[in-house]
């Protein structure tokens, strides 16, 4: 069974650090894209960018370009998301996700739990 | 980047009803069109990918359509867990792009 299980939920302070934690299990974590996904409480879904852990191959999103890192520790199967200076905008809650593919086709079909990050003084 | 336009942003209906729902691309997109669906505080669900095919394990009656640009998910006789927030996705190129979301409330 494909699972995505994310890291707790965060309290931090603006200008803080934080990496958040994707952990896969169930399928070959290097053959598949990981995505990434802000929801804002109440609002809507929102991509961050995505992340090939075989090559670390990584896209952003331009308005998270900068901002946010993505990575991943393949001897253990976990992608990260990560923060050097976090902002009260960063209050959120991110989603991993992983991209599957067969043929001509291809789907965001196994999705992490979502950890709640908050940013506040 | 593409942009993709859901409506309406909210729908109310009943138990055992049929509905539709909308989304629209800033450009054709072929069939690289996805359906969420999000329960409240839960991670959004796959419903339907490719624009019509239905994931393993996701009931019958909803079904996806369309090509290019205009899509549409319709749920046949709707179940209570079914009043959820719905979004659509391409993922043709990126930056891939959600649409704005459709609630559907119960009436």
């Amino acid at each position: 069974e494909v699972q995505l299980k994310q890291s707790g939920a965060a309290v931090k302070k603006p200008g803080e650090s934080l990496k958040i934690s994707c952990k896969v299990s169930g399928y070959r974590f290097t053959d598949y894209w990981i995505g990434w996904v802000r929801q804002v409480p109440g609002k809507g879904l929102e991509w961050v960018g995505i992340f090939y852990p075989d090559d670390s191959d990584t896209r952003y999103i331009p308005s998270f370009q900068g901002r946010v890192t993505m990575s991943a520790d393949k001897s253990i199967d976990t992608a990260y998301l990560e923060w050097s200076g976090l902002k009260a905008s960063d209050t959120a809650i991110y989603y991993c996700a992983r991209h599957n593919y067969g043929g001509d086709y291809k789907w965001f079909d196994s999705w992490g739990q979502g950890t709640l990050v908050t940013v506040s003084s | 980047a593409i942009q993709m336009t859901q409506s309406p942003s909210s729908l109310s209906a009943s138990v055992g009803d049929r509905v539709t729902f909308t989304c629209r691309a800033s450009q054709n997109i072929r069939s690289d069109l996805a359906w969420f669906r999000q329960q409240p505080g839960r991670a959004p669900t796959l419903l339907i990918y490719a624009a019509s095919i239905l994931q393993i394990g996701v009931p019958s009656r909803f079904s996806g359509n369309g090509s290019g640009t205009d899509f549409t998910l319709t749920i046949n006789s709707l179940q209570p867990e079914d009043f959820a927030t719905y979004y659509c996705l391409q993922d043709y190129s990126f930056p891939y792009s959600f649409g704005q979301g459709t609630k559907l409330e119960m009436k």
